[in-house]
């Protein structure tokens, strides 16, 4: 079946410019992640999204960073007055339920340039 | 405050030598262990996932134990395909319901034919 997707696959910004960066998780998948990979760095958790429930945003860097989950299924992640601290490749992962071990699949990630 | 160490952090091998890769994790409770697999330029693709101390799961080439402490990935008679960098990561009690998984820096590996 389709895996985890990401649009768009990269993305060259303007630094103060905002972007939106979309995740279509597995179907049926209720959990859904965002994750940063920077240059050198290890994947950081961002936020994370369980149907309906209030998502986790323990691990958005600042308040420039914002996501949403429309509909249970689709998520977008937002990033305001992007700065150059902010290239990274962003990754979006689902999994069937969330913190019961349960696999996390992700998607090819996100590829943000920010000049 | 849990934590995931990989080493080495680049291994070189021969085709066909044998080896493994180490991840050390302190945690407060282990609800799982993954490991993944990331070529260059992609996402990361699940390998295996492991629960309690001697569990053991292999597929083709790999095999991935758990000890109470720390995860090996042994790579047997390795093919220049496996050239890739090797995740792991732990999913913790402490993180409530969430699940959300703390990741190692990553073991690169290169095979050399």
């Amino acid at each position: 079946g389709a895996g985890v997707s990401q649009s768009p696959s990269n993305k060259v910004t303007e630094k103060g410019k905002d972007v939106e960066l979309r995740c279509d998780p597995i179907s049926g998948h209720t959990a859904l992640y965002w994750y940063r990979q920077s240059l050198g760095q290890g994947l950081e958790f961002l936020i994370y999204f369980q149907g309906n429930s209030a998502p986790d945003k323990s691990g958005l860097p600042s308040d420039r960073f914002s996501a949403e989950r429309t509909g249970g299924s689709v998520s977008t992640l937002t990033i305001q007055r992007t700065q150059q601290e902010d290239s990274a490749v962003y990754l979006c992962a689902s999994s069937w339920a969330a913190g019961t071990g349960e696999t996390q699949y992700f998607g090819p990630g996100t590829r943000l340039l920010v000049l | 405050e849990d934590q995931v160490t990989q080493s080495p952090e680049a291994l070189r091998l021969q085709e066909g030598e044998s080896s493994s890769l180490n991840c050390s994790y302190t945690v407060s409770g282990l609800r799982g262990l993954f490991w993944y697999r990331q070529d260059p330029g992609k996402g990361p693709e699940f390998l295996f996932t492991l629960y309690s101390a001697g569990e053991e799961k292999e597929k083709e080439r790999l095999k991935a134990t758990l000890t109470k402490k720390e995860s090996f990935l042994h790579i047997t008679a390795p093919k220049p395909e496996d050239s890739a960098t090797y995740l792991c990561a732990v999913q913790a009690e402490g993180s409530g319901n969430t699940g959300k998984l703390i990741f190692g820096q990553g073991t690169t590996l290169q095979v050399k034919p």
